[in-house]
């Protein structure tokens, strides 16, 4: 089985510049969310799509953030005007639809903003 | 407001020792699911187990076991005769409602000693 794959693993950015990541989530899956994990701490939620509708976003998710799913299928993720305070590592995860079923997860893009 | 705690940051023991994780949660949604994952060195968040709100039976899943006690809120995970390659991060996660967000605790970092 492919599980859920992110590009790039690893981003190295200067400050104000600004980045996209893309989430291929498993095939079948409808369900994919965004989570941010800084260091020491447990990823915290940024959005979630139910095919290509956007059906939440967190309080986390400045007007500098941008995601979309545009097919329903992949993902992209875009951080306008960077800050050193965006460096973190930016998890993809998705899931089949009906509520009990658990969220599968990618190998995460590590930002770094100098 | 939901929440999950994972009040012990770090434990250490020594090979084939049994070792207790401890995860407690809050939420007053009534219908909630629990899960385990496991984080280790190369990062990726591997799903282990999840529990709904109306099953508190007890899983066994060889040297894994969980406990699920609603009158206390706590979903505890144990590992016995722990082995070098259970070292890793483990987060305890809660979701509920329409987007079944996880919530994550902190975390809990387990090093086994040889």
């Amino acid at each position: 089985d492919t599980g859920v794959s992110q590009d790039p693993r690893h981003k190295i950015t200067k400050r104000g510049q600004n980045v996209t990541f893309r989430c291929d989530p498993i095939s079948e899956h409808n369900r994919l969310y965004w989570y941010r994990q800084t260091l020491g701490q447990g990823p915290e939620f940024l959005t979630y799509f139910q095919n290509e509708a956007q059906l939440e976003k967190s309080r986390l998710l400045s007007d500098r953030f941008s995601a979309e799913r545009p097919k329903g299928s992949f993902s992209t993720l875009e951080i306008q005007r960077t800050e050193q305070g965006d460096s973190a590592m930016y998890l993809c995860a998705s899931r089949k639809g009906g509520r009990a079923n658990e969220q599968f997860f990618g190998p995460g893009t590590r930002l770094t903003v100098l | 407001a939901q929440k999950v705690t994972q009040a012990q940051t770090e434990i250490s023991v020594v090979e084939k020792e049994d070792v207790t994780l401890d995860c407690v949660y809050e939420t007053r949604d009534t219908t909630y699911y629990l899960f385990w994952y496991k984080q280790p060195p190369s990062g990726e968040l591997v799903f282990l187990i999840r529990r709904n709100s109306f099953d508190e039976q007890n899983e066994i899943s060889g040297r894994y076991s969980w406990n699920f006690q609603k009158s206390t809120s706590s979903f505890n995970f144990t590992i016995t005769a722990s082995q070098v390659v259970d070292s890793a991060v483990y987060f305890c996660a809660l979701s509920s409602g329409a987007t079944n967000k996880l919530i994550f605790g902190t975390g809990t970092l387990l090093a086994v000693q040889p």
